[in-house]
């Protein structure tokens, strides 16, 4: 079966502009989760989504906002860019919300790059 | 914190020798996984490790768990270049909302 998409994998934006990534989850998966990746910070949870709410959020501001629609694909924005907001942006889908056993299955990465 | 630590952070080996990478946490868990990343890519999970046991094997990957000593280590035998990547661990405690990864070790496989 297919595995975690997500769009676009690269882009470049300027500071100010705002940036949507998508993610869509594996078939049957319906719990999506969003990390942030960088040199400095490393991996850091952004927020996770199941049945189109969101269950969880960390600690970002409020620029960074995501959404899920009801076929459980995802997406997250991020408005008035920052030259630190250059990052991997990872999504990661698994058959349930919460940690617990689950085991996340993550797409490649969008490579956000802001000048 | 949910946090665990890997040690080393970096470890450069020849291949076809054993790299043994070490995770740290604080509390109690319900488990513990184990992802890989390749440059620049997602992660992949490789192992989870169940609370109650001590020992598991993937391959050519062992994953060991002390919880008395808050520990786990990843062995991987007879690397090759293409074990080239970070490691991460994940311990999961019970009631946990989202997984937490450390910076994770830098494994690279010398030809």
């Amino acid at each position: 079966k297919a595995g975690v998409t997500q769009t676009p994998r690269y882009l470049i934006k300027t500071r100010g502009q705002q940036v949507t990534l998508s993610c869509s989850p594996i078939s049957g998966h319906r719990s999506v989760s969003w990390y942030q990746q960088t040199p400095g910070q490393g991996l850091q949870f952004l927020f996770e989504y199941f049945s189109e709410t969101q269950r969880n959020k960390g600690n970002f501001p409020g620029r960074f906002s995501g959404r899920q629609f009801s076929n459980s694909r995802s997406e997250m924005n991020v408005s008035t860019l920052e030259l630190g907001d250059s990052a991997l942006y990872l999504c990661a889908s698994s058959l349930a919300p919460g940690a617990g056993a689950n085991v996340l299955t993550f797409g490649a990465g969008s490579r956000l790059t802001v000048l | 914190s949910q946090q665990g630590e890997e040690d080393p952070q970096a470890l450069s080996i020849q291949e076809g020798e054993n790299a043994t990478m070490n995770c740290s946490y604080k509390t109690s868990i319900n488990n513990l996984q184990w992802y890989r990343q390749n440059s620049g890519r997602g992660l992949v999970h490789l192992i989870l490790i169940r609370s109650n046991e001590r020992e598991k094997h993937s391959g050519r990957l062992r994953v060991t768990l002390d919880t008395s000593k808050k520990s786990s280590s990843l062995l991987i035998t007879a690397s090759r270049a293409a074990d080239t990547a970070s490691y991460f661990c994940a311990p999961i405690i019970q009631g946990a909302q989202k997984l937490v990864f450390g910076q994770g070790t830098r494994l690279t496989i010398n030809p």
